[in-house]
């Protein structure tokens, strides 16, 4: 069964500081997305990893796959308060259709002024 | 604007009554699924379907029915709503069933008394 752990779920940071989120999955897959959601509102896609050393950027945003240490990042550069949302990172389980996405619980991340 | 169009926003409804919960797309796209939102369990799915005439149970399909007669609509129903099922919900589409990026619709915020 595959299983995904974010950490941290809560993280709270300062305006300018660098932080990472990891999401690791148990199973082997080459396919990881992360979601953004906004308190009260419905789910962004942001990145779609789709191989071994894929990398994303957007903004102060990046997002990276290991699929060897079965391990995605999503790193923040010199956060800003508008960062301030959940992040999901959700695992394709590769065996039939999208019905095999597996998220992950969410990382809650609050930028402080 | 294209995207997933989900009604009700929010509903409350007394436990035993039938509920349906309508999602429509118009991005033709050919999979749709319904996930529920929990605090500190995530998004869970709870049925999808591939193409239009097919439907797949997911993780959570217990106490829910969907049908899917065309591509663009893909309603919910509760037959008699319990208590456990106060949640979010979220109607969601992708291109085809085996892409996992994901478009998500506003939710469907049920409380069931």
């Amino acid at each position: 069964e595959l299983k995904v752990e974010q950490n941290p779920l809560f993280l709270s940071m300062q305006e300018g500081k660098n932080y990472t989120i990891y999401c690791n999955y148990s199973t082997t897959s080459d396919r990881l997305y992360w979601y953004r959601q906004d308190p009260g509102k419905s789910l962004e896609s942001l990145f779609v990893l789709l191989s071994n050393g894929a990398v994303k950027q957007e903004g102060r945003l990046m997002a990276s796959l290991d699929t060897k240490a079965r391990l995605s990042t999503l790193h923040i550069t010199a956060a800003v308060h508008d960062l301030s949302a959940t992040y999901f990172c959700a695992v394709d389980r590769q065996k039939g259709g999208s019905e095999k996405l597996v998220f992950g619980k969410g990382t809650k991340l609050t930028v402080n002024p | 604007i294209a995207g997933i169009t989900q009604a009700p926003t929010s509903q409350i409804l007394a436990a035993g009554r039938r509920m349906t919960l309508r999602c429509t797309q118009d991005m033709r796209h050919n999979a749709m699924y319904w996930y529920r939102q929990d605090l500190g369990l995530g998004l869970r799915l709870i049925h999808y379907s591939n193409t239009a005439g097919t439907t797949g149970k997911g993780e959570v399909p217990d106490g829910y029915s969907v049908s899917r007669a065309n591509t663009d609509d893909f309603p919910l129903t509760l037959a008699s709503a319990v208590p456990s099922q106060t949640s979010v919900y979220f109607c969601a589409s992708s291109r085809d069933h085996n892409t996992g990026e994901l478009f998500f619709g506003e939710g469907s915020r049920l409380t069931v008394l």
